[in-house]
């Protein structure tokens, strides 16, 4: 198994531009978790989905912020437009519902300038 | 809200030594914990899953330690390597939530 994809790996982008994240779950696994890492936050759950639909969008930090599930094997976090203080580590994660544990992509460094 | 603590932040042991992490929650109603590794730059490793019900789970060197009515998990790493340097992270589940603590940062010196 392939593993959480998630792409790009790393952003560069300029204040002000539209960026997207990408995710690839786990195949089987029915449940969609995106969270963002910084020095001073830590790790923050953003949004959860479950087969496809979002449950949880709490963390969302404002209306900036969208992800989307079209389907079981694709999600994307857009952040429109973008700014400075959204640098930071964005992880998707999967799991199978009723398996509890969750498994991790390897990030996308996003920076912001 | 769920409130995961880890002590020590930052921990410095010659090689061989034991090492033991400490994570504390504020709400005892869980389904799990799960400890992580996370390596400089990289995302996260899940090393172990406690379940609410058991008491301890062993997976080579590393068994970690769950005493949930007092809020408490310990991660013991047995005969520490150089390889065993990373940030290991506590999490917390309650629901599909999991809540992290700020890790603990560990270099082991050759």
């Amino acid at each position: 198994d392939a593993g959480v994809i998630q792409s790009p790996r790393h952003e560069v982008t300029e204040m002000g531009q539209e960026v997207t994240l990408r995710c690839k779950p786990i195949s089987g696994h029915n449940s969609l978790f995106w969270y963002r890492q910084t020095m001073m936050r830590g790790l923050e759950l953003l949004i959860y989905f479950n087969n496809n639909v979002p449950i949880d969008d709490s963390g969302m930090p404002e209306d900036r912020f969208s992800a989307k599930m079209p389907n079981a094997s694709f999600s994307t976090l857009k952040i429109q437009p973008s700014e400075p203080r959204d640098s930071a580590v964005y992880f998707c994660a999967s799991s199978f519902q009723g398996s509890n544990e969750q498994y991790f992509g390897p990030g996308t460094r996003l920076t912001v300038t | 809200k769920q409130e995961v603590t880890q002590i020590p932040a930052a921990l410095s042991v010659p090689e061989g030594e034991n090492l033991v992490l400490n994570c504390s929650f504020t709400d005892s109603a869980i389904y799990n914990l799960q400890w992580f590794r996370q390596d400089p730059g990289k995302g996260l490793t899940s090393l172990l899953l406690i379940q609410s019900s058991q008491r301890e789970q062993t997976s080579g060197r590393l068994n970690a330690s769950l005493d949930k009515s007092s809020g408490r998990s310990t991660l013991y790493i047995a005969a520490s390597q150089p390889g065993d340097s990373a940030t290991y992270l506590c999490a917390v589940r309650n629901d599909y939530k999991l809540s992290f603590g700020a890790g603990t940062t560990v270099t082991v010196r050759a």
